[in-house]
């Protein structure tokens, strides 16, 4: 399996522009999470999907941020105006079903950088 | 809600050596995972070892291995034989049972291995 993959690697973007990232879990996995990592912050939860359904958001910033995840393949991330303080590296991370203490496999992260 | 504490930003350790990484952590749950990833420059995180709460055996994972004490609520990582390709960040992070398979991180510990 080619494991989580995150598109892009790096994302350039000016203060206001539309961001959106983008992830391929683990086929199989039931479990999709999405995390901001920051030295300030260090790794931060920002919402989870258990078969497509979010089921905890708590960890989103603010309105700005948004994730959808339309099918068992895909999710992104989307940051709508982007500000300077988003830039972070975003992982994504599947699991393969809820229970039993199953690891999250991550991605290779994308790191973001608003200017 | 669970915090996990790592209480040393920085560690250094010479290569065949051994190096002890501490991870206390708070929760009122009986029934609970704990992991140590690892994040090398490369910054992909990887999984290094798990251990589940209700087994008092501690986990091992070749070099790798963990003191587990659920009473102190402690849970350290110990590396034998450091190689250089041990050096990167290691995050300590619970998870509750039944709880989605969401991660609650450390800090982290920053481990770098001189020749």
């Amino acid at each position: 399996d080619a494991g989580v993959i995150q598109s892009p690697r790096h994302e350039v973007t000016e203060m206001g522009q539309e961001v959106t990232l983008r992830c391929k879990p683990i086929s199989g996995h039931n479990s999709l999470f999405w995390y901001r990592q920051t030295m300030m912050r260090g790794l931060e939860l920002l919402i989870y999907f258990n078969n497509n359904v979010p089921i905890d958001d708590s960890g989103m910033p603010e309105d700005r941020f948004s994730a959808k995840m339309p099918n068992a393949s895909f999710s992104t991330l989307k940051i709508q105006p982007s500000e300077p303080r988003d830039s972070a590296v975003y992982f994504c991370a599947s699991s393969p079903r809820t229970g039993g203490g199953y690891e999250q496999y991550f991605g290779p992260g994308t790191r973001l950088t608003v200017t | 809600a669970q915090t996990v504490t790592q209480s040393q930003p920085e560690m250094s350790v010479q290569e065949a050596e051994t190096v002890t990484l501490s991870c206390t952590y708070d929760t009122s749950e009986s029934n609970y995972y704990l992991f140590w990833y690892k994040q090398p420059p490369s910054r992909q995180m990887i999984l290094v070892i798990r251990q589940e709460a209700y087994k008092q055996q501690n986990a091992t994972e070749n070099r790798f291995s963990v003191n587990f004490q659920k009473a102190a609520k402690s849970f350290s990582l110990k590396i034998s034989d450091s190689q250089l390709g041990d050096t990167a960040m290691y995050f300590c992070a619970f998870m509750k049972q039944d709880a989605g398979n969401m991660l609650t991180f450390g800090g982290g510990t920053r481990l770098m291995v001189k020749p």
